[in-house]
């Protein structure tokens, strides 16, 4: 099993700075991340695919890189909806074991 | 607008087992190249893959949960099933359900989810 690690676990940023999550596989995952944005009592949402493609409809604020094992979520200008929870999750095994990662929280600082 | 809908009993008792439908809408669950998958959060934790099927009922499953988990789908109702057996109150969690584009994909969208409390 790929084991996806996240850091830091919580993230104090005020609104207007930027933030930059990481996400770390135990092997390659060859850019078949993505990242997803939860915020309380909500399902998650798709922000990222294939590393670095923004989902349709997510602000052009959020950015993905990364390949191999290292991956990082950008977000440029937090904006006061983007205070929430992140995860990354792999998607490249086969046969299919998709794992998480344990997510960081964004917050105000 | 694809939307999907969990629904199942809101309360299991330990050694029951649990039993979720999710309903789409604004689409065909036999679109292909789709996947369709059940994912779970304990309270205050973390996501967790349960497993995927294809229209055609091809199935993948979590191998910590596998020996537990059927996945089933109906496509004349445009649904698909999770059963859980066996449950403790370590299965309690918020249980959603979400499309994939392909069977290794990742998953959007997600349905609203569903709380299910496992307690006697």
């Amino acid at each position: 099993e790929i084991v996806m690690t996240q850091s830091p676990a919580t993230l104090s940023v005020s609104p207007g700075e930027r933030a930059t999550l990481s996400c770390r596989a135990s092997q390659s995952v060859s850019s078949n991340l993505a990242w997803y944005q939860q915020k309380p009592g909500q399902a998650p949402r798709l922000l990222i695919y294939a590393a670095s493609t923004r989902a349709t409809g997510v602000p052009a604020r959020f950015s993905g890189s990364g390949s191999g094992t290292e991956y990082t979520l950008a977000i440029s200008s937090l904006q006061s909806e983007d205070f929430a929870v992140y995860y990354c999750q792999q998607y490249n095994n086969w046969p299919p074991v998709f794992t998480f990662g344990p997510g960081t929280k964004v917050d105000i600082k | 607008q694809l939307q999907l809908q969990e629904s199942g009993p809101g309360l299991v008792k330990p050694s029951e087992t649990l039993s979720l439908t999710c309903t789409v809408s604004g689409g065909s669950i036999t679109s292909s190249p789709y996947y369709w998958g059940w994912i779970r959060q304990p309270p205050g934790k973390g996501l967790e893959w349960i497993g995927s099927i294809s229209y055609s009922g091809s199935t993948y499953y979590n191998p910590s949960l596998k020996s537990r988990v059927t996945i089933s789908v109906d496509t004349s109702k445009n649904q698909f099933s999770l059963r859980l057996r066996s449950v403790t109150a370590a299965d309690t969690a918020v249980y959603y359900c979400a499309r994939q584009v392909g069977a290794t994909d990742c998953f959007d969208p997600w349905g609203q989810g569903t709380l299910v409390p496992v307690s006697s």
